[in-house]
């Protein structure tokens, strides 16, 4: 187990929706990390948060947001979906921002399927 | 710009053979992370090592080993002795040092399938 908790571990919903994914950091971990799973495009990295604050954008399409909050939870909205966002998110997490610190462990992960 | 690359695609093997998986990468930092992530068939990640781009020597952990060469921008892991519950998706990932307000995001190969067959 690695510390990470991602919820709902699936999620099935129609072309148009929008839904949140949610994740809980390991404890003390400040960073929080998103990324995509898609047989196509493989592992992206979507966002980082550090500390409440964006740090860096990769990938991440435009209908798509995220937040950190006070406790460090984050939650990753997707809006109007279509059916290429069926895919598996993970979210990981690491102490801080420098890269000796940066050892992300990552979430089981949530299986998103759009119909 | 950073770039991954596994070659092996699928990779099958009978229990107790030696894999090697492949790994090489591009990058223009001097200052980097490599790493490696096994994806079991119940889909999460899980860690399995991390080198600095100052360390070349080679490790190893029960019946794993990796060879990290900066010469050949390789990061070549072998698993001695293989058995059935290895079999899984491997990842090799980079991560750059950017300093005060980067990302050290991961950067991601695209894994290579390992079957170990009884």
């Amino acid at each position: 187990d690695s510390g990470v908790t991602q919820t709902p571990k699936h999620l099935i919903t129609a072309t148009g929706q929008r839904v949140t994914l949610r994740c809980s950091p390991r404890s003390g971990d400040l960073s929080v990390y998103w990324y995509q799973q898609s047989l196509d495009q493989g592992l992206q990295f979507l966002i980082q948060y550090y500390n409440g604050e964006e740090r860096a954008k990769g990938n991440i399409l435009e209908r798509f947001s995220a937040q950190q909050f006070p406790d460090l939870h984050s939650e990753l909205n997707l809006s109007s979906l279509e059916l290429g966002d069926s895919a598996l998110y993970f979210c990981a997490s690491s102490v801080g921002t420098g890269i000796a610190k940066n050892i992300q462990y990552f979430g089981a992960g949530t299986r998103l399927s759009v119909l | 710009a950073q770039k991954v690359t596994q070659a092996q695609t699928e990779i099958s093997v009978v229990e107790k053979e030696d894999v090697t998986l492949d790994c090489v990468y591009e990058t223009r930092d001097t200052t980097y992370y490599l790493f490696w992530y096994k994806q079991p068939p119940s889909g999460e990640l899980v860690f399995l090592i991390r080198r600095n781009s100052f360390d070349e020597q080679n490790e190893i952990s029960g019946r794993y080993s990796w060879n990290f060469q900066k010469s050949t921008s390789s990061f070549n892991f072998t698993i001695t002795a293989s058995q059935v519950v290895d079999s899984a998706v491997y990842f090799c990932a980079l991560s750059e040092a950017l300093g005060q307000g980067g990302s050290e995001k991961l950067v991601f190969g695209k894994g290579t399938k390992l079957t170990v067959n009884p």
